[in-house]
């Protein structure tokens, strides 16, 4: 099956300073990433869709200068948490969809990052 | 506002009991899919219901969708340690292009 790779699976930084976490799809294009955000014991909350070559579209809520995304190529969309806070930290996890339309369930998850921000 | 509400979102069992889980929106989907996820790791497709009423089995698993294409259900038999988890369903809302999942069912099953 289609794999997508998550990089660095956790990650462990100081308040003020900005991580980056990649997600790539090994085998296929990915037109369309999903990035979300996974509190401890809850479900994923889409943080925003990422459209290669474009911008992203953020959810309400999510500051998109907090969360820096950007998916210049088909195999790669990286989110960039800029200016770390503990309330930050939580697992992130992202998501490529292969072939045009959403929602026709070919969608494949990457292994989640973990972020700490002490 | 979560277009996906599961119940119930905990339940914790003996081994060899059934169980269902339901997932339901206000919205219309083309399509809904089931995860299971383990602590630490993505969502694990289980499955994907596409037709209003269709039903689908996957071992012990049944799946199906609601004739409206708003809800769907899992039903697990003879629920074994293995099992445990947490279950998503997801999907995309008609008129949109967001892929959100539900609230989440965290099953523990107690061996």
């Amino acid at each position: 099956g289609a794999v997508v790779s998550q990089h660095p699976s956790w990650v462990i930084c100081k308040s003020g300073t900005s991580v980056k976490i990649e997600c790539r799809s090994l085998d296929f294009q990915a037109t369309t990433m999903f990035w979300y955000r996974q509190f401890p014991k809850q479900s994923l909350m889409l943080m925003a869709t990422s459209n290669e070559g474009s911008k992203a579209t953020y959810e309400q809520g999510v500051e998109k200068d907090k969360f820096l995304i950007n998916h210049a190529s088909l195999t790669l969309s990286t989110l960039t948490v800029t200016s770390a806070h503990p309330e930050d930290s939580s697992f992130y996890i992202c998501s490529a969809q292969r072939g045009p339309r959403v929602g026709t369930g070919e969608l494949f998850f990457g292994e989640g990052s973990r972020l700490t921000v002490l | 506002t979560q277009l996906l509400e599961q119940s119930p979102q905990f339940l914790s069992i003996q081994e060899g009991e059934n169980l269902t889980v339901y997932c339901n929106s206000s919205s219309v989907f083309s399509s809904l899919q089931w995860y299971r996820q383990e602590p630490g790791e993505g969502p694990v497709l289980l499955v994907t219901v596409v037709t209003g009423g269709e039903v689908k089995k996957l071992k012990r698993l049944t799946f199906q969708f609601g004739d409206a294409r708003k809800d769907s259900s899992l039903h697990i038999t003879a629920a074994q340690p293995g099992d445990t988890g947490l279950y998503l369903c997801a999907g995309v809302p008609s008129g949109t292009y967001k892929y959100i999942f539900g609230t989440g069912t965290r099953l523990k099953v107690l061996a």
